[in-house]
């Protein structure tokens, strides 16, 4: 099955930095990829997804980049804020694989004033 | 749109009991719903994957005697932790995905924080 890995476990930025969290994935008929921000207690959110028939996709301070032949992505946070405070989690899915999601181990991402 | 529930938010209960955990699709009808359990500061781990009016699908080493799956209608699965022990105590997340959405789309409930004592 799937198996997906997600570096750094932690991560700690200046507010204003960028921010950036990798994954990699070890299927290679994965051709979905969402971003999934998770405060403490709460749902998991979309935040941004690809598919793989782009490189790489962007929403105001936050874009997402996909390596198909390396099998990796990557989470790309700019002018970080504190409320970007959270933990993230990387996933990858597949038509017909059932339509599960596979997580990554998730980053925590401390922004600091 | 797209609003899943669950109830309850939390439920504590005595090692031995059992536990039911309601997911409900708000406002659209929900073909398939997913069960995922996540400790403290790790991932969501899916345990399994219900579709209306069939039999859940387990991963691998979840025990479905265990962990009870029905999905009786378009609108709403159970999870039934049965025989609960102290070692279930999570947080469980469900999420569902509609009949008319993309293959991709999953909508994620506020999860369940369950206490075993």
């Amino acid at each position: 099955g799937e198996n997906v890995e997600q570096h750094p476990s932690t991560l700690s930025v200046q507010e204003g930095d960028s921010a950036v969290i990798k994954c990699t994935y070890s299927d290679s008929a994965s051709n979905y990829f969402p971003w999934y921000k998770q405060e403490l207690g709460k749902r998991p959110q979309l935040i941004i997804d690809i598919r793989s028939n782009v490189g790489e996709k962007k929403d105001q301070r936050i874009a997402v980049t996909l390596n198909k032949t390396a099998k990796h992505f990557s989470l790309h946070i700019t002018e970080t804020q504190p409320e970007d405070s959270a933990v993230y989690f990387c996933a990858a899915a597949y038509t017909g694989g059932g339509n599960k999601l596979t997580f990554g181990t998730g980053t925590q991402l401390k922004v600091e004033l | 749109g797209a609003v899943v529930s669950q109830h309850p938010s939390r439920v504590i209960c005595k090692s031995g009991t059992s536990v039911k955990i309601e997911c409900r699709s708000l406002d659209f009808q929900a073909t398939t719903m997913f069960w995922y359990r996540q400790f403290p500061k790790k991932s969501l781990m899916l345990m399994a994957t219900s579709n209306e009016g069939s039999k859940a699908t387990y991963e691998q080493g979840v025990e479905k005697d265990k962990f009870l799956i029905n999905h009786a209608s378009l609108t709403l699965s159970t999870l039934t932790v049965t025989s609960a022990h102290p070692e279930d105590s999570s947080f469980y997340i469900c999420s569902a995905r509609g009949s008319g959405g993309v293959w991709y789309e999953q909508y994620f409930g506020p999860g369940t924080r369950l206490t075993v004592t």
